[in-house]
């Protein structure tokens, strides 16, 4: 039984290209949910989404990022025209649906030169 | 914006003493989680706590949630090297949000 699947692990791209970060949840998790950690820091939660749905995006920048959890596929966080402040860790996490606990990838550890 | 606020930062003990660490919320939590992560991984779900002064524990962690469900505290007992990593609570309502968690590093 697989895990939540992050790829890549590490991505590296220079400033002002665009990087594409994928999320496939655990079987049968309807529930994706996106976070920021910078090092040395906590996990700040960026977005929440249901397939083919954004439920909440109260914690993505307004530009340059967004967020999909088609109904086939992986979730994506897209992050266009990227800085060297984009560089983090990103992490998803999936879970059933109601106040369950939440099961984390591995992690995509973005740099940007 | 609702914050979860956790004290101390940073916690370095010998092995063998205890450990705790505390979360407090400027609003009311609907359910606090528990995770961990060690260094250069990813959280790990420890626990949920629903109930108001609800209690729980796990070996040697003791969770509580408190009276008035706006803060709660992980306590451990002896501690091991294999505890060291990042603690965080997290006020799990339909999202998560986790407080600035406590780093617990260990002296052998």
């Amino acid at each position: 039984n697989a895990g939540v699947m992050q790829n890549p692990r590490h991505l590296v791209r220079r400033r002002g290209q665009e990087a594409r970060l994928r999320c496939s949840p655990m079987k049968g998790h309807s529930h994706v949910y996106w976070y920021r950690q910078l090092p040395e820091e906590g996990l700040k939660f960026m977005v929440y989404l249901q397939k083919e749905n954004i439920i909440d995006e109260s914690g993505m920048p307004k530009e340059r990022f967004s967020a999909e959890f088609p109904k086939e596929g992986p979730s994506i966080l897209r992050i266009q025209q990227v800085v060297r402040g984009d560089s983090a860790a990103y992490f998803c996490a999936s879970s059933h649906p109601g106040n369950t606990e939440a099961f984390f990838g591995q992690g995509t550890r973005l740099t940007v030169v | 914006g609702q914050q979860v606020m956790q004290i101390p930062q940073y916690q370095h003990v010998q092995e063998g003493e205890d450990f705790t660490t505390y979360c407090n919320s400027s609003t009311t939590l609907s359910n606090i989680q528990w995770y961990k992560q060690r260094p250069g991984g990813h959280p790990v779900f420890l626990i949920q706590l629903v109930k108001s002064g609800e209690v729980k524990k796990q070996k040697r962690l003791t969770f509580q949630f408190g009276e008035a469900k706006k803060n709660s505290s992980l306590h451990i007992t002896a501690t091991q090297t294999t505890d060291v990593g990042t603690y965080f609570c997290a006020d799990r309502a339909s999202k998560i949000i986790f407080g600035s968690g406590t780093r617990l590093s260990i002296r052998p």
